[in-house]
């Protein structure tokens, strides 16, 4: 049985640009959510996905959208980059909705 | 009201010692409070959770106690090791445990030999 996996692990973008972060979560696990964590701090959590469905977003703009796919897998996209926006994108996945998640090792996004 | 706050930002303990990590939180909604630990390059690995149901919760060297009156909970490692050595954050999750957590700022501990 595999971990939660991100790409790229690392990814350079200049401010404007848009982005595509992917996750293939743990084997069977139907949910997903995405965090943000920039540096020194905690994640913060930006939205979850129950099959292929947003099932609640915390408090990021609307050009932070998300795809589930229907084996699960899923994808973070961040339009109109900010500087702002470097931080590392953790990914994590759950067997069902509300069990422990298991996060992957993020993908660490620097704007410039 | 949906922070959580955490202490200290950093900790030195000896090896052997004990670790302990504090946090506090305001929204009584709240019933889910995980820790987890994360190492350089690593996502975050969960240690040990409890819900306000129990006082306190024992897995090996990891223990949480749970103050629901104070809004407090905190981690205790016990014999701590050099290998303990990461970042800690306490979490908490109001949504019925859809895990849609909310982590406090983390503490840096490092453990010396």
């Amino acid at each position: 049985e595999t971990g939660v996996t991100q790409s790229p692990t690392h990814l350079i973008k200049t401010r404007g640009q848009q982005v595509t972060l992917r996750c293939s979560s743990q084997s069977g696990h139907n949910t997903v959510s995405w965090y943000q964590q920039a540096l020194g701090q905690g994640p913060q959590f930006i939205f979850q996905y129950y099959r292929e469905e947003e099932n609640g977003r915390g408090n990021f703009p609307p050009r932070f959208s998300g795809l589930q796919f229907p084996n699960y897998s899923s994808e973070l996209n961040v339009n109109a980059l900010e500087l702002d926006d470097s931080a590392l994108y953790l990914c994590a996945s759950s067997l069902v909705m509300g069990e422990t998640q298991y996060f992957g090792p993020g993908t660490r996004l620097l704007v410039l | 009201q949906q922070q959580v706050k955490q202490s200290p930002q950093s900790l030195i303990v000896q090896k052997g010692g004990i670790s302990i990590i504090n946090c506090a939180y305001e929204n009584t909604a709240f019933d889910y409070f995980p820790w987890y630990q994360q190492f350089p390059g690593k996502g975050p690995a969960l240690l040990i959770a409890i819900r306000p149901d129990v006082s306190e919760k024992k897995e090996g060297r990891f223990t949480i106690s749970f103050n629901k009156s104070a809004k407090q909970f905190s981690l205790h490692i016990m014999d701590s090791q050099p290998g303990d050595s990461a970042t800690y954050f306490c979490a908490a999750d109001g949504n019925q445990g859809a895990q849609k957590l909310v982590f406090g700022q983390g503490t840096r501990l490092t453990i010396n030999p």
